[in-house]
Protein backbone atom coordinates (compact mmCIF):
# COMPACT_ATOMS: atom_id res chain seq x y z
CA UNK A 1 0.00 0.00 0.00
CA UNK A 2 0.94 3.79 -0.84
CA UNK A 3 1.42 6.57 1.78
CA UNK A 4 2.27 9.75 1.84
CA UNK A 5 3.96 11.74 4.86
CA UNK A 6 4.41 15.26 4.97
CA UNK A 7 6.32 16.52 7.72
CA UNK A 8 4.45 19.67 9.28
CA UNK A 9 0.87 20.23 9.46
CA UNK A 10 1.88 24.55 9.90
CA UNK A 11 4.69 26.37 7.82
CA UNK A 12 5.05 29.75 8.30
CA UNK A 13 7.62 32.36 6.44
CA UNK A 14 8.23 36.04 6.11
CA UNK A 15 7.67 36.95 2.43
CA UNK A 16 10.95 36.82 1.00
CA UNK A 17 12.20 33.87 2.65
CA UNK A 18 12.94 30.51 1.18
CA UNK A 19 9.86 27.88 0.87
CA UNK A 20 10.58 24.10 2.41
CA UNK A 21 7.62 21.69 2.11
CA UNK A 22 8.63 18.28 3.52
CA UNK A 23 7.01 15.24 1.78
CA UNK A 24 8.16 11.26 2.28
CA UNK A 25 6.62 8.44 1.12
CA UNK A 26 6.03 4.89 0.59
CA UNK A 27 5.24 3.14 -2.65
CA UNK A 28 6.17 -0.89 -3.69
CA UNK A 29 6.69 0.07 -7.46
CA UNK A 30 8.34 3.07 -8.90
CA UNK A 31 5.69 6.06 -7.85
CA UNK A 32 4.75 9.02 -9.79
CA UNK A 33 4.76 12.03 -7.46
CA UNK A 34 2.56 15.22 -7.63
CA UNK A 35 2.43 18.19 -5.54
CA UNK A 36 -1.21 20.15 -5.49
CA UNK A 37 -2.08 23.25 -3.82
CA UNK A 38 -5.47 24.60 -2.60
CA UNK A 39 -6.95 27.94 -1.77
CA UNK A 40 -9.37 28.15 0.96
CA UNK A 41 -13.10 26.62 -0.72
CA UNK A 42 -11.29 25.44 -3.62
CA UNK A 43 -10.73 22.52 -5.41
CA UNK A 44 -6.60 21.22 -6.33
CA UNK A 45 -4.46 22.83 -8.51
CA UNK A 46 -1.44 21.13 -10.03
CA UNK A 47 2.18 22.51 -9.06
CA UNK A 48 4.01 20.05 -10.54
CA UNK A 49 4.89 16.45 -10.94
CA UNK A 50 7.46 13.37 -11.11
CA UNK A 51 7.21 10.55 -13.48
CA UNK A 52 10.09 9.03 -13.92
CA UNK A 53 12.13 11.66 -16.23
CA UNK A 54 14.18 14.70 -14.57
CA UNK A 55 14.48 14.21 -10.54
CA UNK A 56 14.36 17.86 -10.25
CA UNK A 57 10.79 18.95 -11.64
CA UNK A 58 9.95 22.28 -12.21
CA UNK A 59 7.06 23.76 -11.57
CA UNK A 60 4.31 27.05 -11.62
CA UNK A 61 4.81 30.47 -9.55
CA UNK A 62 8.27 29.41 -9.14
CA UNK A 63 8.18 25.65 -7.32
CA UNK A 64 10.26 22.95 -7.81
CA UNK A 65 11.20 19.52 -6.40
CA UNK A 66 14.00 17.00 -6.37
CA UNK A 67 12.77 13.17 -5.98
CA UNK A 68 15.16 11.30 -4.11
CA UNK A 69 14.47 7.90 -4.37
CA UNK A 70 17.22 6.91 -1.38
CA UNK A 71 15.16 9.39 1.10
CA UNK A 72 11.87 8.48 -0.43
CA UNK A 73 11.38 12.03 -0.76
CA UNK A 74 10.13 14.63 -2.76
CA UNK A 75 10.32 18.27 -0.92
CA UNK A 76 8.76 21.50 -2.58
CA UNK A 77 10.95 24.43 -2.42
CA UNK A 78 10.56 28.10 -3.80
CA UNK A 79 13.39 30.25 -3.53
CA UNK A 80 10.85 33.83 -2.33
CA UNK A 81 7.71 33.74 -0.75
CA UNK A 82 5.26 35.76 -1.98
CA UNK A 83 1.96 36.60 0.04
CA UNK A 84 -0.06 34.62 -2.41
CA UNK A 85 1.87 31.56 -2.06
CA UNK A 86 -0.44 31.47 1.25
CA UNK A 87 -2.54 28.19 1.06
CA UNK A 88 -2.53 24.24 1.92
CA UNK A 89 -0.20 21.95 -0.25
CA UNK A 90 -1.10 18.46 -0.48
CA UNK A 91 1.65 15.70 -1.57
CA UNK A 92 0.23 13.14 -3.30
CA UNK A 93 1.73 9.99 -4.38
CA UNK A 94 0.01 7.33 -7.41
CA UNK A 95 0.89 3.97 -8.62
CA UNK A 96 1.18 4.05 -12.53
CA UNK A 97 -0.95 0.89 -12.71
CA UNK A 98 -3.76 2.78 -10.62
CA UNK A 99 -4.22 5.78 -11.64
CA UNK A 100 -6.17 7.15 -8.21
CA UNK A 101 -3.58 9.41 -5.82
CA UNK A 102 -3.16 8.97 -2.47
CA UNK A 103 -2.84 12.17 -0.27
CA UNK A 104 -0.91 13.33 2.48
CA UNK A 105 -2.47 15.07 5.32
CA UNK A 106 -1.60 18.40 4.05
CA UNK A 107 0.57 21.43 4.88
CA UNK A 108 -0.32 25.16 5.70
CA UNK A 109 1.75 27.77 4.64
CA UNK A 110 1.56 30.94 5.97
CA UNK A 111 3.34 34.02 4.61
CA UNK A 112 4.05 36.95 6.92
CA UNK A 113 4.86 40.20 5.30
CA UNK B 1 -9.42 26.36 -20.71
CA UNK B 2 -11.80 23.65 -20.16
CA UNK B 3 -11.93 22.75 -16.34
CA UNK B 4 -14.09 20.16 -14.54
CA UNK B 5 -17.51 21.38 -13.54
CA UNK B 6 -19.65 20.61 -10.41
CA UNK B 7 -22.73 21.47 -8.64
CA UNK B 8 -23.93 22.71 -6.31
CA UNK B 9 -20.97 24.25 -4.60
CA UNK B 10 -22.43 24.43 -1.43
CA UNK B 11 -25.21 22.17 0.20
CA UNK B 12 -26.46 22.32 3.74
CA UNK B 13 -28.91 19.10 4.23
CA UNK B 14 -30.64 17.69 7.55
CA UNK B 15 -29.13 14.52 9.01
CA UNK B 16 -31.33 11.16 7.25
CA UNK B 17 -32.23 13.42 3.83
CA UNK B 18 -30.94 12.68 0.43
CA UNK B 19 -28.31 14.38 -1.04
CA UNK B 20 -26.82 14.28 -4.74
CA UNK B 21 -24.24 15.94 -6.15
CA UNK B 22 -23.06 16.13 -9.95
CA UNK B 23 -19.58 16.07 -12.00
CA UNK B 24 -18.72 17.37 -15.43
CA UNK B 25 -15.29 16.22 -16.42
CA UNK B 26 -13.01 17.81 -19.09
CA UNK B 27 -14.85 16.35 -22.86
CA UNK B 28 -12.82 13.33 -23.73
CA UNK B 29 -11.76 12.18 -20.26
CA UNK B 30 -12.31 8.48 -20.08
CA UNK B 31 -11.58 8.42 -16.21
CA UNK B 32 -13.39 10.28 -13.36
CA UNK B 33 -12.47 10.05 -9.70
CA UNK B 34 -14.68 11.03 -6.39
CA UNK B 35 -12.77 12.15 -3.50
CA UNK B 36 -14.03 12.88 -0.26
CA UNK B 37 -12.15 15.71 1.86
CA UNK B 38 -12.61 15.80 5.71
CA UNK B 39 -11.30 19.29 6.52
CA UNK B 40 -8.09 19.44 7.68
CA UNK B 41 -7.16 16.32 6.13
CA UNK B 42 -6.16 15.11 2.62
CA UNK B 43 -8.82 13.91 0.51
CA UNK B 44 -9.63 10.41 0.23
CA UNK B 45 -10.73 8.55 -2.91
CA UNK B 46 -14.41 7.36 -2.84
CA UNK B 47 -14.78 5.49 -6.65
CA UNK B 48 -13.07 5.55 -9.91
CA UNK B 49 -14.59 4.69 -13.19
CA UNK B 50 -13.54 4.17 -16.77
CA UNK B 51 -15.77 5.17 -19.12
CA UNK B 52 -19.07 4.00 -17.71
CA UNK B 53 -17.65 0.87 -15.55
CA UNK B 54 -16.35 1.35 -12.07
CA UNK B 55 -12.29 0.47 -11.74
CA UNK B 56 -12.31 0.89 -8.14
CA UNK B 57 -14.84 1.52 -5.20
CA UNK B 58 -13.39 0.17 -2.33
CA UNK B 59 -13.56 2.87 -0.33
CA UNK B 60 -17.47 3.68 -1.06
CA UNK B 61 -19.29 2.98 2.06
CA UNK B 62 -21.88 1.39 -0.07
CA UNK B 63 -24.39 1.11 2.66
CA UNK B 64 -25.54 4.85 1.89
CA UNK B 65 -23.42 6.12 -1.17
CA UNK B 66 -23.79 5.43 -4.52
CA UNK B 67 -22.11 6.45 -7.66
CA UNK B 68 -22.71 6.20 -11.56
CA UNK B 69 -21.91 7.31 -14.76
CA UNK B 70 -24.39 5.91 -16.90
CA UNK B 71 -23.19 7.45 -20.50
CA UNK B 72 -19.36 7.77 -19.50
CA UNK B 73 -19.31 11.15 -19.59
CA UNK B 74 -21.08 13.38 -16.21
CA UNK B 75 -21.43 11.57 -12.86
CA UNK B 76 -23.42 11.46 -9.87
CA UNK B 77 -22.64 10.73 -6.25
CA UNK B 78 -25.45 9.93 -3.91
CA UNK B 79 -25.43 10.26 -0.38
CA UNK B 80 -28.86 8.53 1.44
CA UNK B 81 -29.10 8.90 3.81
CA UNK B 82 -26.87 11.07 5.25
CA UNK B 83 -25.08 11.21 8.24
CA UNK B 84 -23.44 13.90 10.34
CA UNK B 85 -20.21 12.48 9.48
CA UNK B 86 -20.76 12.77 5.94
CA UNK B 87 -19.75 16.66 6.24
CA UNK B 88 -16.82 17.48 3.84
CA UNK B 89 -15.74 18.71 0.84
CA UNK B 90 -16.48 16.41 -2.10
CA UNK B 91 -14.30 16.53 -5.05
CA UNK B 92 -14.32 15.75 -8.57
CA UNK B 93 -11.53 15.21 -10.67
CA UNK B 94 -10.81 13.49 -14.48
CA UNK B 95 -8.07 12.22 -16.22
CA UNK B 96 -7.25 10.82 -20.23
CA UNK B 97 -7.16 7.52 -20.44
CA UNK B 98 -4.32 7.20 -22.64
CA UNK B 99 -1.79 9.15 -20.05
CA UNK B 100 -4.10 8.94 -16.84
CA UNK B 101 -0.95 10.72 -15.11
CA UNK B 102 -2.40 14.21 -14.38
CA UNK B 103 -5.96 14.87 -12.81
CA UNK B 104 -7.89 17.79 -13.12
CA UNK B 105 -9.83 19.07 -10.22
CA UNK B 106 -13.31 20.90 -9.96
CA UNK B 107 -14.07 23.46 -7.50
CA UNK B 108 -15.48 20.85 -5.35
CA UNK B 109 -19.11 20.53 -3.46
CA UNK B 110 -18.88 21.72 0.72
CA UNK B 111 -21.35 19.24 2.12
CA UNK B 112 -22.77 20.25 5.60
CA UNK B 113 -25.03 18.14 7.63
CA UNK B 114 -27.40 19.30 10.57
Amino acid sequence: AQSVTQLGSHVSVSEGALVLLRCNYSSSVPPYLFWYVQYPNQGLQLLLKYTSAATLVKGINGFEAEFKKSETSFHLTKPSAHMSDAAEYFCAVSDPGRRALTFGSGTRLQVQP
Amino acid sequence: EAEVAQSPRYKITEKSQAVAFWCDPISGHATLYWYRQILGQGPELLVQFQDESVVDDSQLPKDRFSAERLKGVDSTLKIQPAELGDSAMYLCASSLETTGVEQYFGPGTRLTVT
